[in-house]
C-alpha cells in the first residue's frame, strides 16, 4: 500500500525558505498521469492546494503562490520538494503532500507536518 | 476566502439524515468533477467522494452525493457519532486564462452528531 512521508524543519525564520520533502513508498512515483502535490491548513483554517508535479518534472501551482514557490522531484530517490521562498508568519501550517489522479484528485496523504514561522 | 462556499457548521441527531452544501460558480462546480473529504482533528484529510457521486472502496454507503448546475451536496444518512468530522468540498477552477487555473477547497464545515 502506497504511504507517503513529509519531513523537513518545524521552525523557519521570517523572511527565509521553507524546504519539505515527501518521500514515496510502496509504489513508484514514476506513474504515468499521476501528479504529486502539496496542500496546506493553516490552524483552524481550511485547506489551500500549493502546487503539483509529475514523475517528468510537469508542474503547476497555486498562482496565488506561484511566485514563492518551487516543486521538484527525484525519482531514483522516489521523493519529490517544496521550496516556499520569503516565509511569513501567515504561511504557519500543516503542510501535507498527496498523489491525485484525473480521477481521484487527491486520494493517498501524508501524515502532514506541521511548520511554524517564528523568529 | 475560499470562493467555493459550505456553512461553517451543520449538526444532527444519530440515526438522521444530513446535507451538507458547496456553493461554486461556472467556472468550476458548473464545469469540473467535484470532490468531498471527511477530516478529523489533527489527521489528515481521507477522500469520500471522488467525480461527483463515486465512493471508494471502504466508504460506506451511507455517504452519498450529488451535483447540480454551479453547487454540490454531501448527504450523510444514519447519522453516527463517528462521522462528526470537518468536510471540505475540491474542485478544479477554469480561471479566466491559463494562469488563472487552480485546485479549490471550500472552507470546510463542522459536522456535530447532537
Amino acid at each position: 500500500q502506497m504511504q507517503l512521508q513529509e519531513s523537513g524543519p518545524g521552525l523557519v525564520k521570517p523572511s527565509e525558505t521553507l524546504s519539505l520533502t515527501c518521500t514515496v513508498s510502496g509504489g513508484s512515483i514514476s506513474l504515468a498521469d499521476v501528479y504529486w502535490g502539496w496542500v496546506r491548513q493553516a490552524p483552524g483554517r481550511g485547506l489551500e492546494w500549493i502546487a503539483s508535479i509529475d514523475y517528468t518534472g510537469r508542474k503547476s501551482s497555486n498562482p496565488s503562490l506561484r511566485s514563492r514557490v518551487s516543486i521538484s522531484v527525484v525519482t531514483s530517490k522516489n521523493e519529490f520538494s517544496l521550496r516556499l521562498r520569503s516565509v511569513t508568519a501567515a504561511d504557519t501550517s500543516v503542510y501535507y503532500c498527496a498523489r491525485h489522479d484525473d480521477l481521484h484528485f487527491m486520494d493517498v496523504w501524508g501524515t502532514g507536518i506541521t511548520v511554524t514561522v517564528s523568529s | 476566502q475560499s470562493v467555493l462556499t459550505q456553512p461553517l457548521s451543520a449538526s444532527g441527531t444519530p440515526g438522521q439524515r444530513v446535507t451538507i452544501s458547496c456553493s461554486g460558480s461556472t467556472s468550476n462546480i458548473g464545469s469540473n468533477f467535484v470532490y468531498w473529504y471527511q477530516q478529523f482533528p489533527g489527521t489528515a484529510p481521507k477522500l469520500l467522494i471522488y467525480r461527483n457521486t463515486e465512493r471508494p472502496s471502504g466508504v460506506p454507503d451511507r455517504f452519498s452525493a450529488s451535483k447540480s448546475g454551479t453547487s454540490a451536496s454531501l448527504a450523510i444518512s444514519g447519522l453516527r457519532a463517528e462521522d462528526e468530522a470537518d468536510y471540505f468540498c475540491a474542485v478544479f477552477d477554469d480561471g479566466h486564462d491559463n494562469l488563472s487555473r487552480r485546485w479549490m477547497f471550500g472552507g470546510g464545515t463542522r459536522l456535530t452528531v447532537l
